[in-house]
């Protein structure tokens, strides 16, 4: 079956410190990654997406992501969070054709002045 | 680009009445569009898969007499909730896919916000 799983649902970091998101998929065929920011109240915006080719993608905002086929895994990272990072982050899955998407619970981050 | 638009924005309305919330692509074609229902501080969940032309995919557990989806044009898709109850405040996001090279790409709405009193 197709899942999403993130295991942090909060993750608290200071400004300045490095931040990464776990996720891991499951996915019957081969996976289209993305990565999506959600702030408060908002609709989904796609930081970065990974399809094929190199498994370090990079994406807006200073991050980037890397995709372990072994490990079925597909973690976000940011070398330095700014306070603006606050939000929350979702992991999402889809097929070619995108026509089934499938996304994580989500990990919210706090930013520490 | 790839711009979604939804409409309203959010709405109010009084239990057991219906709203109809609107998805358009705005500046390409959506052969299917697809329906999210996020509840607070959760995910997003798939309620539907809208086929121009065709009746709607509905995602197991959802009603499709009470969630009725619309795909009228390549770039519009609607859906209606039914008899609204407080049950089915949330938020709605559609998504439309976007035929590219190789692939597609989904590309989301901003979401509409939806309280039934």
């Amino acid at each position: 079956a197709q899942s999403v799983t993130q295991p942090d649902i909060h993750i608290t970091v200071s400004e300045g410190a490095s931040l990464e998101l776990r996720c891991n998929y499951s996915y019957g065929a081969t996976p289209y990654l993305f990565w999506y920011v959600q702030s408060p109240g908002q609709g989904l915006q796609l930081l970065l997406k990974y399809f094929s080719g190199d498994t370090l993608v990079q994406g807006i905002k200073g991050f980037e992501a890397e995709f372990k086929r072994s490990q079925s895994s597909f973690n976000l990272r940011k070398p330095s969070v700014h306070w603006s990072d606050a939000a929350e982050y979702f992991c999402a899955v889809g097929g070619y054709n995108f026509n089934k998407f499938y996304f994580g619970s989500g990990t919210k981050l706090n930013v520490k002045p | 680009g790839a711009v979604v638009s939804q409409h309203p924005s959010w709405v109010i309305c009084k239990s057991g009445t219906s709203v109809k919330i609107e998805c358009r692509s705005l500046d390409f074609q959506a052969t299917t569009m697809f329906w999210y229902r996020q509840f607070p501080k959760q995910s997003l969940m798939l309620m539907a898969t809208s086929n121009e032309g065709s009746k709607a995919t509905y995602e197991q557990g959802v009603e499709k007499d009470k969630f009725l989806i619309n795909h009228a044009s390549l770039t519009l898709s609607t859906l209606t909730v039914t008899s609204a109850h407080p049950e089915d405040s949330s938020f709605y996001i559609c998504s439309a896919n976007k035929k590219g090279k190789g692939h597609n790409e989904q590309f989301f709405g901003p979401g509409t916000r939806l309280t039934v009193l």
